[in-house]
This record gives C-alpha cells, structure tokens and sequence, in this order.
C-alpha cells in the first residue's frame, strides 16, 4: 500500500544535541509538510515542500530546519532541542498546496528531550 | 487569531446521526475546508473537503454554510470507532494549512 513512513516512531534527545527526524512517501505527491503536534494541542504546520521550493511559516523558529533530497524523503532537523520541543512530529504529504486534494498524515514521531 | 473555531467537545449515541459544527468566519474565497480526524497516538486521518457545495463521500457528508462562514460535518450513523478529534481546517491562499482546536467526540453505546 502507498503510504507515509516516519522512523523512527520514538525518539529520545538530549537537550542542545542535533536531532534528525525522517518522512518519506511512496505516493508520488508534490508536496511534503512537517507539523508539530503538543500534548493535547492541534497540530501546527511548520513548513512545506512543494517539490524542491521549500515555504517556511513565518512564527517557525530557527531551530527547525528540513531538507528534500528528492521526491520521496524530507527530513526535519532540529538543531538545538530545548524542552519545549518536546512534542510529536507529523509528516504529511499531498498532490498540491491549494487545497484541492486532502493530506495523508505519517504515524508521527514522538521526540522526548531530556 | 484563530481561523476556525469548533466546540471542544461532543457526545453522541451510538447509530445516531452526529453533527460536528465548525465556524471560520474569515474564509476567503478560494480557502477549502478540511476535516480529519485524530485518535490517540496516531497521525490525522482525512474524512472529507470542499470549496463551496456539500459534499459526501463514504465516510460522512459535509455541509458548507452558503456564505461559507461556517460548516458542518455529519456522520450519519455512528459507531464507536468514530470516537476521535476532529479537527476542522482551512487551506488558506498562500499554502497555509490551519488547524483547529479540534472537537473530541465521545460515542455512547
């Protein structure tokens, strides 16, 4: 089946060290959105690809970085954890960015920072 | 400032039709809405969208206010693996995808 994968499904960090989360998709789509999800909040959309175009929200913070390497992987980078980054990450793609065709979310990554 | 505004939480019987209201009264004319739904643990799941006119699919139906201030979700019958949060969302011109706070709906058996 085409899908979302996220690895790893756990990730523990500790504070001020570098962490790499993974997304990859097997569904071809254009677009690739990293969102941040906190405990018993909505998710909050940090950035998107659209192929290799990458669209930054504004009140992201430095801290968060993503790469694309191609169509199929998108990697979000922290650089320094600090405990409020604790949260679980969600991966999501879709056909474009207008809204036109729904999302399909990953499983999510949940990082603890300690 | 919030686009989309849903009650925090709902309760339905199981097998009765439930009426999930969101309002988004700064819509502009070409942001669609969204609806997905969230169980524990687990990434969103899509349930439906549209731009202007009601919408069904076989999951649930959705019904746009005709100045698309507000909208509802409506499942028809529904089952206890219906209970999750549903999340109302707009695609907002310019690539923005936002969430809301999300209705938690409980099923009643």
């Amino acid at each position: 089946d085409a899908m979302v994968i996220q690895n790893p499904r756990y990730q523990v960090t500790q504070f001020g060290k570098p962490v790499t989360l993974s997304c990859s998709q097997t569904l071809n789509h254009n677009v690739m959105y990293w969102y941040q999800q906190k405990s018993s909040q909505a998710p909050k959309l940090l950035f998107h690809y659209y192929d290799k175009d990458f669209n930054n929200e504004a009140d992201t913070p430095d801290n968060f970085q993503s790469r694309r390497p191609n169509t199929s992987f998108c990697f979000l980078d922290i650089r320094s954890p600090g405990l409020g980054d604790a949260a679980m990450y969600l991966c999501a793609t879709s056909r474009d960015n207008r809204g036109r065709y729904e999302q399909y979310f990953g499983p999510g990554t949940r990082l603890t920072v300690t | 400032d919030a686009k989309t505004t849903q009650p925090n939480s709902m309760e339905s019987n199981e097998e009765e039709p439930v009426h999930l209201p969101c309002n988004h009264s700064t819509i502009s004319g070409t942001d669609y809405i969204h609806w997905y739904r969230q169980l524990p643990s687990q990434g969103p799941e899509y349930v439906i969208h549209g731009l202007t006119s009601n919408v069904n699919n076989r999951m649930a139906s959705l019904a746009i206010a005709e100045d698309r201030k507000s909208s509802t979700l409506i499942l028809h019958r529904a089952t206890l693996r219906d209970a999750a949060v549903y999340y109302c969302t707009l695609q907002v011109t310019g690539n923005q995808f936002y969430f809301g706070t999300g209705t938690s709906l409980t099923v009643i058996p």
